[in-house]
């Protein structure tokens, strides 16, 4: 089935650091891909997504491209605040209708002022 | 974007009782509802799909007579936790995709679970 890999965490980065997260996926067919962020105690936000091949989606800095051929979906900002400490997943879903998502398994980031 | 609200935001409950959370599409229509159950530091995880006007999906290995999901309309599903014990205590979160908007899913805010 399908599935999502992530780099392990916890991340922890000073302030104005470069972010890189690497996510992986495995699917049948022609996800589409997105980032949430979940901040402490709260559900959880989409960040970002891409729905075909090539396709950049970017917000609040943070910037991922969805590649065919690596089957890859990289989170990156150029300079992280503390502000954007929080847990990431990337998840992948089939475009049809009513189908769920697939999480990654979440990577902590901290970031220190 | 569109709205999901998800209620109570959190709960405390005694062993044996059960509890209801509700899941709210504020903004749109949601055929298709999700619960999804999340353990302190791990991942969301699949528990069923709920559709408006049948019974819902079960994950494997979800106790159906346990979690009990109702989505009588368009806008609102229930996942009840019936005789709850300890170990049942985790974060629970809906989602609902609005066929209008794509493939995206919105989120609720979760709800936290504590079994005492």
């Amino acid at each position: 089935g399908d599935s999502v890999t992530q780099m392990e965490g916890p991340v922890t980065l000073s302030e104005e650091a470069f972010l890189t997260i690497n996510c992986t996926y495995t699917a049948t067919g022609y996800p589409s891909l997105f980032w949430y962020v979940q901040y402490p105690g709260e559900g959880l936000q989409l960040l970002l997504k891409a729905t075909k091949a090539d396709d950049k989606g970017s917000n609040k800095g943070f910037e991922a491209t969805y590649r065919k051929e690596t089957t890859s979906f990289h989170l990156e900002k150029g300079s992280v605040q503390v502000s954007d400490s929080a847990v990431y997943f990337c998840a992948l879903s089939d475009r049809g209708y009513g189908q769920n998502f697939v999480f990654g398994p979440g990577t902590r980031l901290s970031v220190l002022p | 974007g569109a709205v999901v609200s998800q209620h109570p935001s959190w709960v405390i409950c005694k062993s044996g009782t059960s509890v209801k959370i509700e899941c709210r599409s504020l903004d749109f229509q949601a055929t298709t509802m999700f619960w999804y159950r999340q353990f302190p530091k791990q991942s969301l995880m699949l528990m069923a799909t709920s559709n408006e006007g049948s019974k819902a999906t079960y994950e494997q290995g979800v106790e159906k007579d346990k979690f009990l999901i109702n989505h009588a309309s368009l806008t609102l599903s229930t996942l009840t936790v019936t005789s709850a014990h300890p170990e049942d205590s985790s974060f629970y979160i809906c989602s609902a995709r609005d066929q209008g908007l794509g493939t995206e899913a919105f989120f609720g805010q979760g709800t936290r679970l504590t079994v005492v």
